[in-house]
């Protein structure tokens, strides 16, 4: 079956720096890669995702990209805000079957 | 348009008690996942179903644990006689007709086992 993994498991940043989370994955059938975000004892919630058949997608200061041949795909935040401090999870999606996670990144934005 | 909801929020049950969890989809939703979260861990699938259907229960424990989406009401995840490593956060989410892929969860029921 599918794997995922996640790295790396904590981030710090300065408040305006980048952030860059990476996962791999190991099923080349997967065709859809979302990214959750975990605030402390919140559910989790879906800011960006990314299908098989495009190498990159941006939302304002998120983006994510993929590269099918590597199996690995990336979440980059440009000008972090203290308030992107969460967890970020990312997960892996065959049909027919349900999301894998990735263990998941702690990211702290200091200010 | 309500969210994905799930209750209780929070559960305190004994070591032996049974739990169950309650989940309702998004309106117009018809596909319920269950995935269960330990502390600092991530998020491990446990049980996909549509109503009146199980689909997928690979990633359920074989013994005690139990769902159901009944074709009236909410999915409810059942625990029989719990023990300590059952305590855990356990999400619900759900997804449109044909669209698998792109779920919602709810605010999670956290459970503790004493």
């Amino acid at each position: 079956g599918e794997n995922v993994e996640q790295h790396p498991s904590t981030l710090s940043v300065q408040e305006g720096d980048s952030a860059v989370i990476k996962c791999t994955y190991s099923d080349s059938a997967s065709n859809y890669f979302p990214w959750y975000k975990q605030e402390l004892g919140k559910r989790p919630q879906l800011i960006i995702d990314i299908r098989s058949n495009v190498g990159e997608k941006k939302d304002q200061r998120i983006a994510v990209t993929l590269n099918k041949t590597a199996k690995h795909f990336s979440l980059h935040i440009t000008e972090t805000q203290p308030e992107d401090s969460a967890v970020y999870f990312c997960a892996g999606f065959q049909a027919g079957t349900a999301l894998i996670f990735g263990k998941g990144t702690t990211l702290s934005v200091s200010s | 348009n309500a969210g994905v909801m799930q209750n209780p929020r929070h559960l305190v049950r004994r070591r032996g008690q049974e739990a169950r969890l309650r989940c309702s989809p998004m309106k117009g939703h018809s596909h319920v996942y269950w995935y269960r979260q330990l502390p600092e861990e991530g998020l491990k699938f446990m049980v996909y179903l549509q109503k009146e259907n199980i689909i997928d229960e690979s990633g359920m424990p074989k013994e005690r644990f139990s769902a159901e989406f009944p074709k009236e009401g909410p999915s409810i995840l059942r625990i029989q006689q719990v023990v300590r490593g059952d305590s855990a956060a356990y999400f619900c989410a759900s997804s449109p007709p044909g669209v698998a892929y792109e779920q919602y969860f709810g605010p999670g029921t956290r459970l503790t086992v004493t």
